[in-house]
């Protein structure tokens, strides 16, 4: 039973352009949403969170949407350049204290 | 800072085997996890500790896995036997608080091979 749902596995944009990375999830309970990134051979490290009290946050050339009615979020990169390639993985909790459930993770590559 | 250290990186082991993960978490950090992520899928919890205790061992597969935290340090993490569903890269990560926050950490993890 799958909680968190990435069903894009991979996407391939082109340098400047945006990347759009979707997430959906299962259980209104979840009410804390993050992006992490990967590399090869390296840990997933944290990109940009957000509440379920706000809608949309940005970071530099992160933004992350919450449709909380939809229970889907989307990560845009604007815009997109090469060393953002890499694996993204949304993850949920129900508060900012519990644990983590990721998605499957969409492999990101850009190209010049 | 140094980050969450976890070794040994790589390990091939051959099933019914007994092997162990090692993994010191950032100074300071009360809270430690242990992920298993399998090819193709996201990190999956096995296991929670808030210092030395456990909070979540829900998916921890106890008849074969094990895991402890001495002194709400270092932490230990133990599959005996061996299957070759084992097979996935161990990942280590630790937090101030509990997770959900920017706070939580990951190490390099550990790539099991069950051959």
């Amino acid at each position: 039973d799958q909680q968190v749902k990435q069903n894009s596995p991979s996407l391939s944009v082109q340098e400047g352009r945006i990347s759009i990375l979707n997430c959906d999830y299962t259980n209104s309970m979840f009410d804390y949403f993050l992006w992490y990134k990967k590399y090869p051979a390296e840990g997933p490290t944290f990109l940009i969170s957000i509440s379920s009290i706000k809608d949309k946050n940005e970071d530099g050339r992160f933004t992350v949407f919450l449709n909380k009615s939809a229970k889907h979020l989307s990560l845009h990169i604007v815009p997109s350049q090469p060393g953002d390639s890499a694996v993204y993985f949304c993850a949920v909790s129900k508060g900012k204290t519990d644990k983590l459930i990721f998605g499957t993770g969409t492999r990101l590559q850009v190209f010049p | 800072e140094a980050g969450v250290a976890q070794s040994p990186r790589y390990k091939i082991i051959e099933k019914r085997q007994s092997v162990a993960f090692w993994c010191n978490p950032i100074s300071g950090h009360a809270t430690l996890y242990w992920y298993q992520q399998i090819l193709g899928q996201g990190p999956k919890l096995l296991i929670q500790f808030q210092n030395n205790g456990v909070v979540d061992d829900s998916q921890l597969p106890k008849d074969r896995f094990s895991a402890e935290r001495l002194k709400g340090v270092d932490s230990t993490l133990k599959i005996q036997p061996a299957k070759l569903e084992d097979s996935a890269v161990y990942l280590c990560a630790s937090s101030y608080t509990g997770g959900g926050s920017r706070g939580t950490f990951f190490g390099q993890g550990t790539r099991l091979t069950v051959v």
